[in-house]
């Protein structure tokens, strides 16, 4: 069955970076975008980007632009994200999510908390 | 950037019939998405392209959209529908997804 799976949870410093993947399994990694939401307690969902597996494109959100950076191995099917100079309002749960132009199959998400 | 607005709570007894709206500018020329996250799971795709259901997504669920309104109609509501409910579109300008800022449907 399609599915995604993410890493496990995270603890970082205020200033560090944190990196999360993304294993993709039951479909052709390369056919559909990857997405990374995250979600602060309480919160709702905020878009931080994209990256096309095929082509390796990516877009992000302005207010991630210069701290985000989204890759992806297609030899393991694998996205990731990594974020950097972590700040205490970074902390949330992160998702990673397939498609376009809607999200169809969602990762479990992975907890990233910052803290010093 | 576009935005999408939503009611932050709905509330609906059982049985009944929960709208919820997701208001954005001529919203009706876009395609609009429907997540419904319960808590402390992951999002859930409900309804795609205004009105379509995902496969194993119960019929309750429909969608609709025209002008600056598009509509999230659960029928028929149980209790094991309460959750947030998420809007999503398509911001072709900036080639990225935008979100409502979700419901909470509480089932009385």
């Amino acid at each position: 069955q399609v599915q995604l799976v993410q890493s496990g949870a995270e603890v970082k410093k205020p200033g560090a970076s944190v990196k999360v993947s993304c294993k993709a399994s039951g479909y052709r990694f390369t056919d559909y975008y990857m997405h990374w939401v995250r979600q602060a307690p309480g919160q709702g969902l905020e878009w931080m980007g994209w990256i096309n597996p095929n082509s390796g494109g990516t877009n992000s959100a302005q207010k991630f632009q210069g701290r985000v950076t989204m890759t992806r191995d297609t030899s393991i099917s694998t996205a990731y994200m990594e974020l950097s100079r972590l700040r205490s309002d970074d902390t949330a749960l992160y998702y990673c999510a397939r498609g376009y132009p809607f999200m169809d199959v969602w990762g479990q998400g992975t907890t990233v908390t910052v803290s010093s | 950037s576009y935005v999408l607005t939503q009611p932050p709570s709905v509330s609906v007894a059982p049985g009944q019939t929960a709208r919820i709206t997701c208001g954005g500018n001529n919203i009706g020329s876009k395609s609009v998405h429907w997540y419904q996250q319960r808590p402390g799971q992951a999002p859930v795709l409900v309804v795609y392209d205004d009105s379509d259901r995902p496969s194993g997504i119960p019929e309750r669920f429909s969608g609709s959209n025209s002008g600056n309104t598009a509509t999230l109609t659960i029928s028929r509501v149980e209790a094991g529908d309460e959750a947030d409910y998420y809007c999503q579109v398509w911001d072709s300008s900036s080639d990225h997804p935008v979100f409502g800022g979700g419901t909470k449907l509480t089932v009385l």
